[in-house]
């Protein structure tokens, strides 16, 4: 996976909670995103992240935060849970020396 | 707006029955389109990246081909350890780095 470490890796919320999904990496690597894949839909881009300090929205930003303050982590928040955010979240590194990106192995979030 | 489309959405071969995945795309201005493979409980590992019309990659049993419209995803002689979900996505000319459109996978199982 890249040296991306993501916690935790089981949450259940309930809705109305707030919760931040964390993300770290060892590569030092500049660009950080969060998808989210839920059945039938693929995965969709929330957040992306191009360095420290700067982030942008993605697909599908409604309902999270992200902030950038180190290269090494890039947290998820989730302000208000809702049912429709149950999904499985992964987080991803830019490996530009290789031109793809490297996955985490992903968060489970169910909120009931 | 950027489309991947994936087919088969499922796809069921006897161990050594050779196939093929296809994955059509819409793009402006195609930067790499990308294989993951993705299993159960599992964040997508990296496969491919292709850049241009005629390009191909191969890794063991799977070989990538590129067209300018839809990429195929070669599989010859599959043992049932290739079961797996592929993926495929495509990075628009523009974009940021980590900014990937998906399609929605094919689930591939291999039978003994």
């Amino acid at each position: 996976n890249a040296g991306v470490t993501q916690t935790p890796k089981f949450q259940v919320l309930k809705t109305g909670q707030s919760m931040t999904l964390q993300c770290a990496q060892d590569m030092n690597h500049e660009y950080m995103s969060w998808y989210r894949q839920d059945p039938g839909m693929g995965l969709r881009l929330i957040h992306y992240s191009v360095g420290a300090g700067i982030t942008d929205q993605g697909e599908v930003p409604n309902g999270y935060n992200v902030s950038r303050s180190t290269t090494e982590d890039f947290p998820l928040r989730l302000l208000s849970a809702a049912p429709s955010q149950t999904s499985v979240y992964f987080c991803a590194i830019w490996d530009i020396a290789g031109n793809t990106i490297y996955f985490g192995e992903g968060s489970w979030l169910t909120v009931v | 707006e950027d489309q991947v489309t994936q087919s088969p959405e499922a796809l069921r071969l006897q161990e050594g029955e050779s196939s093929s995945l296809n994955c059509s795309y819409t793009v402006s201005g195609l930067r790499g389109l990308f294989w993951y493979r993705q299993d159960p409980g599992k964040g997508p590992e990296f496969l491919f990246t292709l850049y241009s019309a005629g390009e191909e990659k191969e890794k063991e049993r799977l070989k990538a081909t590129l067209t300018k419209k839809e990429s195929f995803l070669h599989i010859t002689a599959p043992k049932p350890e290739d079961s797996a979900t592929y993926l495929c996505a495509v990075r628009a000319g523009g974009t940021s780095y980590g900014k990937l459109t998906f399609g929605q996978g094919t689930i591939l199982t291999v039978h003994p």
